[in-house]
């Protein structure tokens, strides 16, 4: 069974720094493609890092570009984003989600329950 | 970046009536090489994570029920709930995964009449 399990999310201030974990289980992470995605609240959905599987290739949203950096750990099973210079608008759940196949260009199959980041002082 | 439109933003059904909800995108997301549009659908229940029901904008997931069914291609996509049962009333949303970044729709939240 597909397991996805985020971590690291609180309250931050304005500027603060967060790492966010995503514990993976059931399927050979390696070969995946992943993705971060977050959820404002009451709000839609926002695909924000894509990490590729077979070649690592990264992308961002312009919205966070230089500021977050999404990384795996393939021995670990563990997807991570660490996001700093954090502002009030990136306040949202933050989901981890596994691609349908080690390309990029695929859909969204498993979405961890997500993991909440207030930005507030 | 693709800009992927819904409508309607809500809708009402009666239980066991169909609902269709629509989703435009504002370029092309079908690949000539395989034939294949980019387009996925999810249900998103209150307090939970999506759910992903259709991709390959038709291509119903393992497990989703029949009722659900996609259509479509190019720039205009429809999700179809043929009979609309309890556990259906819930916010939908379509993503295209052709061009980086990938964009959802802003959402259609289903409820009963």
């Amino acid at each position: 069974e597909v397991q996805l399990l985020e971590s690291g999310g609180g309250l931050v201030q304005p500027g603060g720094s967060l790492r966010l974990s995503c514990a993976a289980s059931g399927f050979t992470f390696s070969t995946y493609a992943m993705s971060w995605v977050r959820q404002a609240p009451g709000k839609g959905l926002e695909s924000v890092s894509t990490i590729c599987g077979s070649n690592s290739n990264t992308y961002y949203a312009d919205s966070v570009k230089g500021r977050f950096t999404v990384s795996r750990d393939n021995s670990k099973n563990t997807l991570v984003l660490q996001i700093n210079s954090l502002r009030a608008g990136d306040t949202a759940i933050y989901y981890c989600a596994k691609h349908g196949r080690d390309t990029c260009y695929s859909r969204l199959d498993y979405w961890g329950q997500g993991t909440l980041v207030t930005v507030s002082s | 970046d693709v800009v992927m439109t819904q409508s309607p933003d809500s809708l009402a059904v009666s239980l066991g009536e169909r609902a269709t909800i629509n989703c435009k995108s504002s370029q092309n997301i079908i690949d000539s090489s395989n034939n294949k549009n980019y387009l996925a659908w999810y249900q998103q229940k209150p307090g939970q994570p999506p759910k992903l029901l259709i991709y390959w904008a038709s291509t119903r997931e393992s497990g989703v029920p029949d009722r659900f069914s996609g259509s479509g291609s190019g720039t205009d996509f429809t999700l179809t709930i043929s009979s609309l049962q309890a556990e259906d009333v819930a916010v939908y949303f379509c993503q295209q995964y052709y061009n980086i970044p990938f964009t959802f729709g802003p959402g259609t939240k289903v409820d009963f009449k």
